[in-house]
């Protein structure tokens, strides 16, 4: 079964540096689907970016973009010019590429932004 | 505007009442899924269902059930809650029109069983 690991069950921030947000995942496929969402505090959670796993290419959001290292299996956000709006729980997720199974999530990783 | 829509958002019951929390979507998503989060803390899921009269249970099926007679409402039933029932409980729903299956959530629907 894929599971999805982030290490750093906290983080924090100084307002407009840059933070990176990691996660490793484990899986025997060679194609699936990469996510990562922000969920603010007593807010919905959002979908922040995704990836595909045969693009090689890094996905990039405004000020949010990812490391993709397949080999790794690593699947790390990076938040750039950090904000007070980017304190939240981000979670990793993982999806097969067939779609017959449920995105699995990482336990989350709580980032604080310090004004 | 298409939503996706969780009510009510707040309840506190007593122990042994039987509790629905109802989801409803407006996107026409096909996948829709139930999740329980203790707050600031991981995922479970709990129930998933890819189209009408399909449901799967997840991880954690809490003695719950669901039912999806229309592709838009989604609900979940605790037939007899506890105090362990207590959390925060979010609906989502995906797309197969997308490649990514990528999943919308609601707002949630936070749970006090006393």
């Amino acid at each position: 079964a894929q599971t999805v690991t982030q290490s750093q069950p906290e983080m924090s921030v100084q307002e407009a540096e840059t933070v990176t947000l990691s996660c490793t995942y484990d899986t025997s496929e060679s194609d699936y689907y990469l996510f990562w969402y922000k969920q603010p505090p007593s807010r919905q959670m959002i979908l922040v970016i995704r990836q595909e796993a045969y693009k090689q290419q890094n996905a990039t959001e405004n000020r949010f973009s990812v490391n993709f290292q397949k080999a790794a299996k690593s699947f790390s956000l990076k938040i750039s010019d950090s904000q007070l709006g980017d304190a939240a729980m981000y979670f990793c997720a993982y999806r097969t590429y067939s779609g017959n199974t449920p995105l699995v999530f990482g336990k989350g990783t709580r980032l604080s932004v310090i004004a | 505007e298409a939503d996706i829509y969780q009510t009510p958002r707040y309840l506190v019951i007593g122990t042994g009442k039987k509790i629905t929390l109802e989801c409803s979507q407006t996107m026409g998503h096909d996948k829709m899924y139930w999740y329980q989060q203790d707050p600031g803390m991981e995922l479970h899921l709990i129930h998933y269902s890819y189209g009408v009269n399909s449901t799967e249970k997840g991880d954690l099926s809490s003695e719950s059930t669901v039912s999806r007679i229309r592709t838009e409402h989604f609900p979940l039933t605790l037939e007899s809650a506890r105090p362990s029932h207590t959390s925060q409980y979010l609906c989502a729903s995906s797309p197969l029109s997308s490649i990514f299956h990528e999943q919308y959530f609601g707002p949630g629907t936070r749970l006090t069983v006393t």
